[in-house]
């Protein structure tokens, strides 16, 4: 089960717009449409911020807005604040019955 | 409030074995799959392993297949992991997360596994 491949890093300064790519296979990220997103910063544990793709838990930011288009999905903050700089990680169902997810992204607020 | 809270961590040889318990609250236990995700210092996250709410069915990630066994006993909120022939790169913090059934979703605050001699 390879993992799926998120670029390592990317920033943005305040108020702007980031979008963060998921991408897998045909076996994952492109057969369902369970692809999850998670914001961890340091020393805390992950916290769930999308789930299906494209919806937000209650209680999470709209500014926080995801897609999926084939075997790639992304994340997308907009309006960008201090506190959203984190690492975030994507994770999807796979055909195998397993999950997997992406090796990470740190996001830097410049 | 769900809370999900890790325990049964340290350290441990080459070779030697391990159980992990997470004690689930504020929310009803016996109706959520649960997993396993586990994370290198500095490092992604890798899910582990996963349970039916029941217990009846169970699968786990090919590098821990055949060492690892999660369980569950939804008498008393409680999941476990049984680690053996642990290896130094399982050295990890080991998170217990609820399934919503749409995805893993609530998580604890993890336990530090450390293989070393």
């Amino acid at each position: 089960q390879s993992a799926l491949t998120q670029p390592a890093s990317v920033s943005g300064s305040p108020g702007q717009s980031i979008t963060i790519s998921c991408t897998g296979t045909s076996s994952d990220v492109g057969s369902y449409n369970r692809v999850s997103w998670y914001q961890q910063h340091p020393g805390k544990a992950p916290k769930f911020i999308i789930y299906e793709g494209t919806k937000r838990p209650s209680g999470v930011s709209n500014r926080f807005s995801g897609s999926k288009s084939g075997n790639t999905a992304s994340l997308t903050i907009s309006g960008l604040q201090a506190e959203d700089e984190a690492d975030y990680y994507c994770c999807s169902y796979t055909t195998s019955g397993t999950w997997v997810f992406g090796g990470g992204t740190k996001l830097t607020v410049l | 409030e769900v809370q999900l809270v890790e325990s049964g961590g340290g350290l441990v040889q080459p070779g030697g074995s391990l159980r992990l318990s997470c004690a689930a609250s504020g929310f009803t236990f016996r109706d959520y799959w649960m997993h396993w995700v586990r994370q290198a210092p500095g490092k992604g996250l890798v899910w582990v392993s996963r349970i039916y709410s029941d217990g009846s069915n169970t699968i786990y990630a090919d590098s821990v297949k055949g060492r690892f066994t999660i369980s569950r006993d939804n008498a008393r909120d409680t999941l476990y992991l049984q680690m053996n022939s642990l290896r130094v790169e399982d050295t990890a913090v080991y998170y217990c997360v609820r399934d919503s059934s749409y995805a893993p979703d609530q998580w604890g605050q993890g336990t530090l596994v450390t293989v070393s001699s």
